[in-house]
This record gives C-alpha cells, structure tokens and sequence, in this order.
C-alpha cells in the first residue's frame, strides 16, 4: 500500500511569493490532516479535512493559508504571499478515523523556506 | 498555551539501557495518547498508544505508562538499541480522536 505522499519536499521561495503544496493520502482514508513544525518546536495542527470538507481549520495562522480537498482526494496547501515566519516543515498526514484508535500516517513531509 | 510537553529536548543512553522518554498534559479532557518516532527528512510514524482506561501498553521492547492523576505518560524502551536513535514526539486526543496534539519531541541517542 503506498503511503502518505508529499510535494514538494524542499521549497525555496522569497517572501511574497506563493508555494502550494501538494499531499496525496493513503486510498481510502476519508481524514486528512496538515500539519507544521518550525525547527525545534511543537509539530502543530493546522486543518483537518473529512473527506473534502474542513472539519476543523482553528489551526491555520492567517488568511494567506488557503487548504483545499478536491473530490475528497489529495489536498493542497496554498500559502500567498509567504512570510519569513512561514518557513518549517509542513507534514500532510491521513486516517481512517472512527472514534476508535484513529493513528495517523503521515508523510515525509514538504520543507518551506522563505528568504 | 501549549497542551502537550516534552521538556526534555534530549536524551543520551547506553546500548543495552533502558529510555525513559517523558511527556505531560495539562488538558483533563484528552483520553487518548501515542508515541511517534521520527528520523531524520521522514515524517513521524505511529510506534504505540494507551487510552486512558488503560495505565500501561506494551509492544515488544516499547511500554507506555499512563498516570491520569498527574497527567503525565512515559515511554520506556529496553532494551535500547542503536536504531532507537531518533525524535520521539508524544501526541494526546480527546474522545473524538479527531484533532491530535503534540510535544516538541524528545532526541533520543543510543550510543553503541
């Protein structure tokens, strides 16, 4: 079974500019997840889609952020203009979900730098 | 208004020695916890949960310890190995185990 697939998986932009990244889940898992990590941080929860619904966007910092879920597929993280404070690691992950023991799998993860 | 804490960033251990990663919680209402491991340019991958009607899990090598009271969970790894070398983030949910929290994450090196 593939797993969770990010792109890209190094991006280097300047700020102002606009990246969008790309994350294509595991078949079947109706949950998708994003996620971000500045160095040495928290990995932070940003947005959780249901299939291509937003169940929950509290963690997006600003209106530049802009995730979509097109037909409950892969998803895209828009971010425009970027800032400096925008660099990190932004981690896609997926789930079946269920109020059972929901694990997430995430992939590798798309690394943001904005100079 | 960090909900989950790791406040050790690092951690050294001795082949053969047995890791104790630590994280607490400040949130009542999270009842569902795991452990992730991650390696260098790879995402975290899922390595063992406890739900809080349990106050221990183990799998292999790896044992979870739950104390609700003082809303603190370890995991303890024995015996280490070289391969354990890598960040270990904690991660706690509430009941409807839809949104996930983690720590900063724990470095843990095994020196051979």
């Amino acid at each position: 079974e593939a797993g969770v697939t990010q792109f890209p998986s190094h991006s280097v932009i300047e700020k102002g500019q606009t990246v969008t990244l790309r994350c294509d889940p595991i078949s079947g898992h109706d949950n998708l997840y994003w996620y971000r990590r500045v160095m040495g941080k928290e990995i932070k929860f940003l947005l959780h889609f249901v299939k291509e619904s937003k169940q929950d966007e509290s963690g997006m910092p600003n209106n530049r952020f802009l995730a979509e879920r097109t037909g409950g597929t892969y998803s895209t993280l828009k971010v425009q203009p970027a800032e400096l404070e925008d660099s990190g690691v932004y981690f896609c992950a997926s789930s079946l979900g269920g109020s059972g023991a929901n694990v997430l799998t995430f992939g590798a993860g798309s690394r943001l730098t904005v100079l | 208004d960090q909900q989950v804490k790791q406040n050790s960033p690092s951690l050294s251990v001795q082949e053969g020695r047995i890791s104790i990663l630590n994280c607490d919680y400040t949130n009542s209402m999270f009842d569902y916890f795991l452990w992730y491991k991650k390696y260098p340019a790879e995402g975290p991958t899922f390595l063992i949960s406890i739900s809080s009607i349990k106050d221990k899990n183990e799998d292999g090598r790896f044992t979870v310890f739950l104390n609700k009271s003082a809303k603190h969970l370890s995991l303890h790894i024995v015996p280490s190995q070289p391969g354990d070398s890598a960040v270990y983030f904690c991660a706690a949910s509430g009941w409807r185990r839809d949104q996930f929290y983690f720590g900063t994450g724990t470095s843990l090196t095994v020196i051979p």
